[in-house]
């Protein structure tokens, strides 16, 4: 399996300027995940998909940030405009849920390290 | 709020040395609790996944044990190793697979 994928793995911007970052999950699974890691603030988690919909967003900071998974193997997180408190590590993971097969060990993509000037 | 503390930030330890990470939280309505490794500039890799009924889990020379009543987790690394030199975090998580991090330990083993 190639693990979940994610892209780019690094992206420098200008403040203003819109940023979509992208996610493939762990085919089967349908849970998934978006993270971001900061020195100052560790982990946070900000938003999370059970079988394409979204579960609770209430760690996504500002209307600026969106996230979409339009199917089982695709999500985005979106940020317009980016702002430079935005620079962070961006981490998606999923598990499998449910089922024979379900499992509650949760694998990480390498991350999507973002930079706005 | 899940607030998450892995206490101590850092150590050092030459190598071969037996250590215990510290992790604890304050909501212990938890459905499990992991741990991770992350090594610099890298994704995390689940380590340990220890269930609400669970008291511990082990692999390899890797212990953790939890205690969900009190809010509280340990690490255990047995013969430390340089190649374990990594930061380890704790995440405490609910049945919907949500997980709160801790700020983590970083641990170096010297040769």
């Amino acid at each position: 399996d190639a693990g979940v994928i994610q892209s780019p793995r690094h992206e420098v911007t200008e403040m203003g300027q819109e940023v979509t970052l992208r996610c493939k999950p762990i085919s089967g699974h349908n849970s998934l995940f978006w993270y971001r890691q900061t020195m100052m603030r560790g982990l946070e988690l900000l938003i999370y998909f059970n079988n394409n919909v979204p579960i609770d967003d209430s760690g996504m900071p500002e209307d600026r940030f969106s996230a979409k998974m339009p199917n089982a193997s695709f999500s985005t997180l979106k940020i317009q405009p980016s702002e430079p408190r935005d620079s962070a590590v961006y981490f998606c993971a999923s598990i499998k849920r449910g089922g024979w097969t379900s499992t509650d060990t949760q694998y990480f993509g390498p991350g999507t390290r973002l930079t706005v000037l | 709020k899940q607030e998450v503390t892995q206490i101590p930030a850092a150590l050092s330890v030459p190598e071969g040395e037996n250590l215990v990470l510290n992790c604890s939280f304050t909501d212990s309505a938890i459905y499990n609790l992991q741990w991770f490794r992350q090594d610099p500039g890298k994704g995390l890799t689940s380590l340990l996944l220890i269930q609400s009924s669970q008291r511990e889990q082990t692999s390899g020379r890797l212990n953790a044990s939890l205690d969900k009543s009190s809010g509280r987790s340990t690490l255990y690394i047995a013969a430390s190793q340089p190649g374990d030199s990594a930061t380890y975090l704790c995440a405490p998580g609910g049945s919907q697979g949500n997980l709160i991090f801790g700020k983590g330990t970083k641990l170096s083993v010297k040769p």
